[in-house]
């Protein structure tokens, strides 16, 4: 089946500028996770949502940062006023549930959109 | 002291050989384990879980778990050119909710 989408796969902005990163989790999967990777860095944790609510948003880097998933399916990270230190690799994961049995709990990770910010 | 930690690499492999890659965490509690393969300019892959004590195998790969020493590894059988690539180890930490802490990967380099 499909695996994670995310768009645009590559974004250039000028610093004062808002971005909008979508992701399209895998059909029937409740959790949806962004992280942020910086170059030879593994992924840091950003947000996470159940379905449409947002139950943790301690990784976001400051208010400028904003993410949603108002139909509990696709979700938008959005960016405001971009600064150069939010040039990374912005990664989507999706997993079936949170709870129950183990292998529910794989996060599977979408393409990735590079955002610079020049 | 970083809650997941990686040696950096590159750790360098004969094609052939095997090759082992080693995670320390520091939550004892923690009780789901994963390793990513993240090639250049991709996204990771999930290639193995691990929750329990001991030795998980999926064809080349073996995953295992040693929760008392808090440290878990992978080891690559007959390694092939196409095994290079950054590995992440990944722990669903016990305090930290739902997310995955990653460590920094380490990166494999296997030579023909």
């Amino acid at each position: 089946g499909a695996g994670v989408s995310q768009s645009p796969r590559y974004k250039v902005a000028k610093r004062g500028q808002d971005v909008a990163l979508r992701c399209d989790p895998i059909s029937g999967h409740v959790s949806l996770f962004w992280y942020q990777q910086a170059l030879g860095q593994g992924p840091e944790f950003l947000t996470y949502f159940q379905n449409e609510a947002q139950l943790d948003k301690s990784g976001l880097p400051s208010d400028r940062f904003f993410a949603e998933r108002p139909e509990g399916s696709v979700s938008t990270l959005k960016i405001q006023r971009t600064q150069q230190e939010d040039s990374a690799v912005y990664l989507c994961a999706s997993s079936f549930t949170i709870s129950g049995g183990n292998r529910y709990n794989e996060q599977f990770f979408g393409p990735g959109t590079r955002l610079t910010v020049l | 002291q970083k809650e997941v930690e990686q040696n950096s690499g590159p750790l360098s492999v004969p094609e052939g050989a095997i090759a082992s890659l080693n995670c320390t965490y520091s939550d004892r509690g923690s009780q789901s384990f994963f390793w990513y393969r993240q090639y250049s300019g991709k996204s990771p892959e999930l290639i193995m879980s691990i929750y329990s004590n001991g030795d998980k195998e999926d064809g080349r790969f073996t995953a295992q778990l040693n929760k008392a020493s808090q440290y878990v590894s992978l080891l690559i059988r007959d390694s092939q050119p196409s095994d290079s690539a950054t590995y992440l180890c990944a722990v669903k930490l016990r305090d930290a909710g739902n997310m995955l802490t990653f460590g920094g990967g380490t990166r494999l380099m296997v030579k023909p």
